[in-house]
């Protein structure tokens, strides 16, 4: 089957770093995604790699290990704006398979 | 600006109910996806479309249908046969049926059954 964790909620402190890890295990593999997601509102693009290793941009940076099937999103100075969950997703064939988000707290 | 517009925003159901989601887009995207987010769970795939004319069923599509008649607009019918609707619906569309180019996203939809 297919398969994509992440953990469920994460706690940080504001001007801090935090790393949310996602693992996934697919039938395909088109690069993986990260997505942002506010609470009510629609996800929206952070960073994609098809490649291994580290993509940094500004605050954001994301790594992938496709032979670990592993990937990290790493944000630093951590801003009060950054509370929202965090949707890592896979390119398999014809769709993305979708993670089921990690919700980050960030507390002043 | 180009882009995806849902509508409406907020949806009420009651029991028994067909009620339709709009979805539009002028990004001249190939394919478009619905999908079903419930509290604390991932986005859960419902139906997508590759071409006009043409839409394929995705992970829940029982109690849901689409159509796909023109390559602006996808949209969603949620029917009596959906015994627990109460959702938020997201539409979204890629330029290419490949995922390497992701996804854009509409606003969605909360929908309510009362």
């Amino acid at each position: 089957g297919q398969n994509i964790d992440q953990p469920t909620e994460m706690t940080a402190t504001e001007g801090a770093i935090v790393q949310i890890n996602c693992t996934y295990q697919t039938s395909g593999f088109n690069g993986l995604f990260w997505y942002q997601q506010h609470a009510g509102e629609a996800p929206t693009f952070l960073s994609y790699n098809v490649l291994d290793g580290l993509e940094e941009k500004g605050r954001f940076s994301s790594f992938l290990s496709r032979s670990k099937g592993y990937s990290y999103l790493l944000l630093k100075e951590l801003q009060m704006k950054d509370s929202a969950s965090y949707l890592c997703a896979v390119g398999s064939n014809y769709q993305l398979i979708w993670g089921a988000g990690t919700k980050l707290i960030i507390k002043p | 600006d180009g882009g995806i517009t849902q509508s409406p925003k907020y949806l009420f159901r009651k029991e028994g109910q067909n009620v339709t989601l709009s979805c539009e887009q002028n990004l001249n995207h190939d394919a478009m996806y619905w999908y079903r987010q419930d509290p604390g769970q991932g986005l859960r795939l419902i139906y997508y479309s590759q071409i006009v004319n043409d839409f394929q069923k995705g992970d829940i599509a029982e109690g849901y249908s689409v159509s796909r008649e023109k390559k602006e607009s996808f949209p969603l019918t949620v029917t009596s046969a959906q015994k627990n609707p109460t959702a938020f619906y997201l539409c979204a569309s890629s330029s290419r049926t490949g995922t390497a180019y992701g996804y854009t996203f509409g606003s969605g939809t909360r929908l309510t059954v009362v």
